[in-house]
């Protein structure tokens, strides 16, 4: 049982240009979240999701869009990076059928050069 | 939204001691967790605790629901205890948790 596996751990960018992140949780969670976290801040919730299918905005949600075709999975797209969008991004999911416990990933740390 | 405050932001604490991390919500709320975010990053689960007491070897936390606070405890601390220690809220109509700005606890040798 992994719970919430991220891919790929580190990845440096250049402006411009494009990547996905991509999250997958093997506990059959409903709820899916992306937050990013800058270094010495807390987390701020980029989008999320409710089920398959579904994706809303969170706090920070400009220059990311999000896919949730699959339940197990939740991927996170840079289209055009900048360098404000370095920083180390978490994604979480949680059981809300049952105690709605959330459960985080290990990071993926990202720098835009 | 719902407002979290977490005090003290920063904890300086020598090798054995106690010491006692607030939590304050301004809402009522479903579930309350508590985190350790340690020096590499790894955000770790520590308590679900929406209500009542839990203990979990040297650590322990209590939620008052009906005052909205929340409680952790470390005890005899560790230098493997440093780090960022997080409480998250979350109410269910909302479908998303919010975080508290953190409390940093530095355990010296």
């Amino acid at each position: 049982n992994a719970g919430v596996t991220q891919t790929p751990k580190f990845r440096v960018l250049k402006t411009g240009q494009s990547m996905t992140l991509l999250c997958a949780q093997d506990m059959n969670h409903e709820y899916m979240y992306w937050y990013r976290q800058d270094p010495g801040m807390g987390l701020r919730l980029i989008h999320y999701s409710v089920g398959e299918g579904t994706t809303a905005k969170g706090e920070v949600p400009d220059g990311y869009n999000v896919s949730r075709l699959k339940k197990q999975n939740f991927l996170l797209g840079l289209e055009s990076a900048a360098p404000s969008q370095t920083s180390v991004y978490f994604c979480a999911s949680s059981d809300r059928t049952n105690t709605g416990e959330l459960f985080f990933g290990e990071g993926s740390r990202l720098t835009v050069l | 939204g719902i407002q979290v405050e977490q005090s003290p932001p920063d904890l300086i604490l020598q090798e054995g001691a106690n010491s006692t991390l607030r939590c304050n919500f301004s809402d009522s709320v479903n579930n309350l967790q508590w985190f350790h975010q340690n020096p590499w990053g790894q955000l770790i689960n520590l308590f679900y605790i929406p209500s009542g007491t839990k203990q979990n070897g040297r650590l322990s936390a209590t939620t008052v629901a009906t005052e909205r606070y929340s409680l952790l405890y470390i005890s005899s601390s560790q230098t493997t205890d440093s780090g960022v220690y997080f409480c998250a809220v979350l109410k269910y109509n909302f479908n998303k948790f919010y975080f508290g700005s953190g409390t940093k606890l530095n355990v010296k040798p």
